[in-house]
């Protein structure tokens, strides 16, 4: 089966300093990839779609100056939390799609990002 | 028009017994519904999907009904074991009209007692 690797799966860092997050499809190429945001006993909210060498498209209200990312090639791409502040304290997970357009989306393990 | 309005917020079965998830759609758009299991602390894993062409599909112990006059489409779970306990988040999405994105219920915590 298709899967996704995200790392770190934790991470702790201080006010201020930045964190970059890894999305990797391990057994086919995504040509779409989706990052999320989730706070405790909620549910997932979509923060952008990440295609294969093109600039990100961020959902409304989601600061792009914040949140890089970057989709280098069809099996990776990063998340960087830059300046984090402990607001940005969450759940962050990955998601991969593959062709055709009815594949479905395969999710990473996600990261627990805590900022102190 | 993009939400997916899921219920109940939480569910609580005896082992053995039939656990039922409902999720409704307002964008008729939607032709792709999917639902995903997460464990504490895991990302969400997909369980089952179902497109509008057919009105139920079931894979083991899980099954989805759908509705497409009534714009609604359920969980059930058969026999529901204490291994089934976890969030269960349905989704919408219109990946064959071009979106890839796909539109998250709220969730609903199960949990299936011994």
């Amino acid at each position: 089966g298709a899967v996704v690797s995200q790392h770190p799966s934790w991470v702790i860092c201080k006010s201020g300093t930045s964190v970059k997050i890894e999305c990797r499809s391990l057994d086919f190429q995504a040509t779409t990839m989706f990052w999320y945001r989730q706070f405790p006993k909620q549910s997932l909210m979509l923060m952008a779609t990440s295609n294969e060498g093109s600039k990100a498209t961020y959902e409304q209200g989601v600061e792009k100056d914040k949140f890089l990312i970057n989709h280098a090639s069809l099996t990776l791409s990063t998340l960087t939390v830059t300046s984090a502040h402990p607001e940005d304290s969450s759940f962050y997970i990955c998601s991969a799609k593959q062709q055709p357009w009815d594949s479905p989306l395969h999710f990473g393990n996600g990261t627990r990002l805590t900022v102190t | 028009q993009q939400q997916v309005k899921q219920s109940p917020q939480s569910l609580i079965v005896q082992k053995g017994g039939i656990s039922i998830i409902n999720c409704a759609y307002e964008n008729t758009a939607f032709d792709y519904f999917p639902w995903y299991q997460q464990f504490p602390g895991k990302g969400p894993a997909l369980l089952i999907a179902i497109r509008p062409d057919v009105s139920e599909k079931k894979e083991g112990r899980f099954t989805i009904s759908f509705n497409k006059s009534a714009k609604q489409f359920s969980l059930h779970i058969m026999d529901s074991q204490p291994g089934d306990s976890a969030t269960y988040f349905c989704a919408a999405g219109n990946p064959q009209g071009g979106s890839e994105k796909l539109v998250f219920g709220k969730g609903t915590k199960l949990t299936v007692n011994p």
